[in-house]
């Protein structure tokens, strides 16, 4: 079974960049028919698909989200990461990785079927 | 504001059925059949109930259904027990903006 673990700062200083890495386990992220993906939950509030990310290296961010986002992935260490620049209060949140079933790159994200148990960021001086 | 509709709240007693609605779109809901649900007790990471709007993953407990008519995909929980008390978060695929969009959530108190 497939498992996923967030790991990066949980306090992030107003303009800067979060830094947030997924190490997943129980399976190569190099594998396909996944979108390795960031997700994220404003204290109380619902879920907000920030991006995500294809072996191969292929893309796609939020709308809303696209100026300060950068997803990566090491296919080596079966890791992907999450930077997301100029934060704001607004971006305090859980954020959580997950892997999202497709058919293959571009196709549809069909339902995300493994997730971490979630890191919360706050962003305070 | 989220852009597939919940109810915020719904209870049961064990026991009863509850159904959970959301509402989205042509471009989402009501044009394709990637509605997901998804469970989430307070503190906890979601947990995936169903998918592509009625199947069931390994290990979800048959009381636990979904469909979908129109715009409007529906989460049905049969024969409540105390520990379906969760939060609950449909999700669809969307052609509209983010590929993936989430309704706000609904809160389940079994009574």
């Amino acid at each position: 079974q497939v498992q996923l673990q967030e790991s990066g700062p949980g306090l992030v200083k107003p303009s800067q960049t979060l830094s947030l890495t997924c190490t997943v386990s129980g399976g190569s992220i190099s594998s396909g028919g996944y979108y390795w993906t960031w997700i994220r939950q404003h204290p109380g509030k619902g879920l907000e698909w920030i991006g995500h990310i294809y072996y191969s290296g292929s893309t796609y961010y939020n709308p809303s989200l696209k100026s300060r986002v950068t997803i990566s992935i090491d296919t080596s260490k079966n890791q992907f990461s999450l930077k997301l620049n100029s934060v704001t209060a607004a971006d305090t949140a859980g954020y959580y990785c997950a892997s999202t079933v497709t058919l293959g790159d571009g196709d549809y994200p069909y339902y995300s079927d493994y997730w971490g148990q979630g890191t919360l960021v706050t962003v305070s001086s | 504001q989220s852009a597939l509709t919940q109810p915020a709240s719904v209870s049961g007693s064990p026991g009863q059925s509850i159904t959970i609605s959301c509402t989205g779109t042509s471009s989402d809901v009501g044009g394709y059949n990637f509605v997901s649900w998804y469970q989430q007790h307070p503190g906890k990471a979601p947990k995936l109930m169903i998918y592509e709007v009625s199947h069931r993953p390994s290990g979800v407990p048959d009381r636990f259904s979904g469909s979908k008519s129109g715009n409007t995909a529906s989460l049905t929980i049969s024969g409540l027990q105390a520990e379906d008390e969760a939060d609950y978060y449909c999700s669809s695929y969307t052609s509209s903006s983010t590929p993936v969009v989430f309704g706000g959530g609904t809160k389940l108190t079994v009574l």
